[in-house]
């Protein structure tokens, strides 16, 4: 069965610190892999996803992550994070057509 | 284009009661999917509507069960509701494609059961 780790549950940096989530999965196929973001009193969205192709993927708001097929892994990473950044992040995986599994969540909390 | 939209926002629900949350979806989309988000977790599967028939189903009881209309919307049913049903429960809509699965989130109904 697949699942998804997320290592950090709780994450607090200072602006302008850079930042890196990492994300785990565990299926043997072929995987579409995303990120999304729930700022708070706000609903879901799409951060960043990765189908195929080049494995270093560009979301919005100077997100990036990175596919590492041998890994099993799909890290977010921003260089330089904002006040604004300050939301749950959560890692999720699919089979192509099936059903989506997400991790239980980071929250991220930035100090102005 | 319009998102995807959730009714109620908030319902509050005694145990053994029965709820209906609905969800429509964005417009093109064919599929629904539901998913249960409990305190401090990460969403959970419920199951996902295509074609009006169910698509799959995540590890929930059958007193959850749903419904998509010919216009692509849907319903979730809770039966003989539980303590531990208190739950975001959120909707999503795509197209549903071999290769292309990218979910729309609406921003969910807060159900408190007392």
């Amino acid at each position: 069965a697949q699942s998804v780790s997320q290592h950090n549950h709780h994450v607090i940096l200072s602006e302008a610190a850079s930042l890196e989530l990492g994300c785990n999965y565990s299926y043997g196929g072929t995987v579409n892999l995303f990120w999304y973001v729930q700022y708070p009193g706000q609903h879901l969205q799409l951060l960043l996803k990765y189908f195929s192709g080049d494995p270093l993927v560009k979301g919005i708001k100077g997100f990036e992550a990175e596919f590492i097929k041998s890994k099993f892994s799909f890290n977010l990473r921003k260089p330089s994070v904002q006040w604004s950044d300050t939301a749950e992040y959560f890692c999720a995986v699919n089979a192509p057509g099936d059903k989506i599994i997400f991790g239980k969540g980071t929250r991220l909390h930035i100090l102005p | 284009e319009t998102g995807v939209t959730q009714s109620p926002t908030h319902l509050i629900k005694t145990r053994g009661q029965q709820v209906t949350l609905r969800c429509s979806s964005q417009s093109g989309h064919n599929t629904v999917s539901w998913y249960q988000q409990a305190l401090g977790q990460g969403p959970q599967f419920i199951f996902q509507y295509y074609r009006e028939e169910e698509n799959g189903r995540g590890n929930f009881p059958p007193r959850f069960s749903g419904l998509q209309f010919p216009n692509y919307s849907s319903e979730l049913n809770v039966n003989a509701l539980e303590l531990d049903d208190s739950a975001l429960y959120l909707c999503a809509s795509s197209f549903l494609d071999r290769s292309y699965n990218e979910q729309f989130f609406g921003p969910g109904t807060r159900l408190t059961v007392l």
